[in-house]
């Protein structure tokens, strides 16, 4: 079935270093993405969002690339910082699914100092 | 901050208790979610209200009875459930009940921790 799904379930990173988040998506037909970050004892917290006629977006300190010809969205986080520590989802709208996101399995990121 | 506030944070009850759980958003938001959250797994969709209207209901058993009394609330009331059922409880808005979209992205609240004893 469709999925969205993730390559490495951690990701250690020392501080000050750039993180990359990768995420697989198999829904050709979504044309809409979301980064969420979820810190331990709280909900998800959106970050950034990219629609398909992008390959790119910028915000604060992250970036959203996507690779529609693989099917591959990534989170860059730039010089990561110990509250980075948390869990990232990356999700999709999937166009037949009214408005239903899809998951992916989620990757944890652990900040060392 | 999340706009999504959502009570009690923690909540256990017995099997055989009636509880709810409530969520309140003031952004104007059309939609309101209810995603459930088992350890270490993504959020899972159990049910969408668009314009106050039950639209989406994922199968959820019977023993969650979702209510949308108006426009910025969502309640989610609960009986007879299992202790299987303990999970994080997610409430979440968007601006309409369409398809997420930029301008329609969906937000969440910090949840309400259930533990069925």
């Amino acid at each position: 079935g469709e999925s969205v799904g993730l390559h490495l379930p951690t990701l250690s990173v020392q501080e000050g270093d750039n993180s990359i988040i990768n995420c697989a998506y198999s829904n050709s037909a979504s044309d809409y993405f979301i980064w969420y970050k979820q810190e331990s004892g709280k909900g998800p917290q959106f970050i950034i969002d990219i629609r398909s006629n992008m390959d790119k977006r910028q915000g604060q300190r992250v970036t959203v690339l996507l690779n529609k010809t693989v099917k591959h969205l990534s989170l860059q986080i730039a010089a990561t910082q110990p509250g980075d520590s948390a869990v990232y989802f990356c999700a999709e709208n999937g166009a037949a699914a009214g408005n239903k996101l899809t998951f992916g399995g989620g990757t944890r990121v652990l900040v060392k100092p | 901050d999340t706009e999504v506030t959502q009570t009690p944070k923690h909540l256990v009850m017995g099997m055989t208790n009636k509880k709810s759980l409530k969520c309140e958003q003031h952004m104007g938001h059309r939609a309101m979610y209810w995603y459930k959250q088992k350890a270490k797994k993504p959020p899972e969709l159990m049910f969408v209200y668009s314009y106050e209207k039950l639209s989406i209901n994922e199968s959820v058993p019977s023993r969650f009875s979702p209510e949308c009394p108006n426009s910025s609330l969502l309640n989610l009331h609960l009986h007879a459930l299992q202790p299987e059922d303990s999970a994080l409880y997610l409430c979440a808005s968007s601006q309409r009940g369409v398809q997420a979209d930029s301008g329609n992205t969906i937000y969440f609240g910090e949840g309400s921790w259930l533990t069925v004893v």
